[in-house]
């Protein structure tokens, strides 16, 4: 089945500090992938997105290459901010095997930014 | 819009009683869906609804069941709650399940206690 694997946290930088949350998936027909975030107290948001092999999303500043051949989609910040403290979830959306109703999610990484 | 809306936003329940648990999206979508959150846990699926008049089982559908009121409403109902159904509870809606592009909008989540 389907699966979605991202780093584990907690992952704590300083401000301006470069952001990396690496993550891979396993899925058996051709996904969509999709970088949420979580801010505190609240519920999902989009954060960014890629449909095909080699599209890139980006998105206030992060960014993540869909890549097929080694099937990662890991999620960069040049430059973090405090406000981009939060929980990142990696997921994946497939269209085969008929689960293509349903996103999978990785456990999220947990981000904190200090000033 | 208000987007996806849940009530209420924080319950606690004693081992046994019953509730209801409502989401009410007002984006047109097709689809909408249950999840709950826990710690390390990521998020995982309950119930979806693909569709209006239809309902399917998700990875944790034990304890729970749905209803599809109308196209814009999808509850949640657990009949007898167990310490184990503490969590939080999501629901999210997409515009169209079943194409590979689906991307989901969650609402502000359900805060549930069980004692």
């Amino acid at each position: 089945g389907d699966s979605v694997t991202q780093m584990e946290g907690p992952v704590t930088l300083s401000e301006e500090a470069f952001l990396t949350i690496n993550c891979t998936y396993t899925a058996t027909g051709y996904p969509s992938l999709f970088w949420y975030v979580q801010y505190p107290g609240e519920g999902l948001q989009l954060l960014l997105k890629a449909t095909k092999a080699d599209d890139k999303g980006s998105n206030k500043g992060f960014e993540a290459t869909y890549r097929k051949e080694t099937t990662s989609f890991h999620l960069e910040k040049g430059s973090v901010q405090v406000s981009d403290s939060a929980v990142y979830f990696c997921a994946l959306s497939d269209r085969s095997g008929g689960s293509n109703y349903k996103l999978t999610f990785g456990k999220g990484t947990l981000l904190t930014v200090n000033p | 819009n208000a987007g996806v809306t849940q009530t209420p936003k924080f319950q606690v329940l004693k081992t046994g009683q019953s509730m209801t648990l409502q989401c009410a999206q007002d984006m047109n979508h097709n689809s909408m869906y249950w999840y709950r959150q826990d710690p390390g846990m990521g998020l995982r699926l309950i119930y979806y609804s693909a569709s209006e008049g239809t309902t399917d089982k998700g990875e944790v559908p034990n304890g729970y069941n749905v209803s599809r009121l109308n196209k814009r409403e999808f509850s949640l109902r657990l009949e007898s709650a167990a310490p184990s159904q503490t969590s939080v509870y999501f629901c999210a809606s997409s515009l169209m399940g079943g194409h590979s592009y689906n991307e989901q909008f969650f609402g502000p989540g359900t805060r549930l206690t069980v004692l």
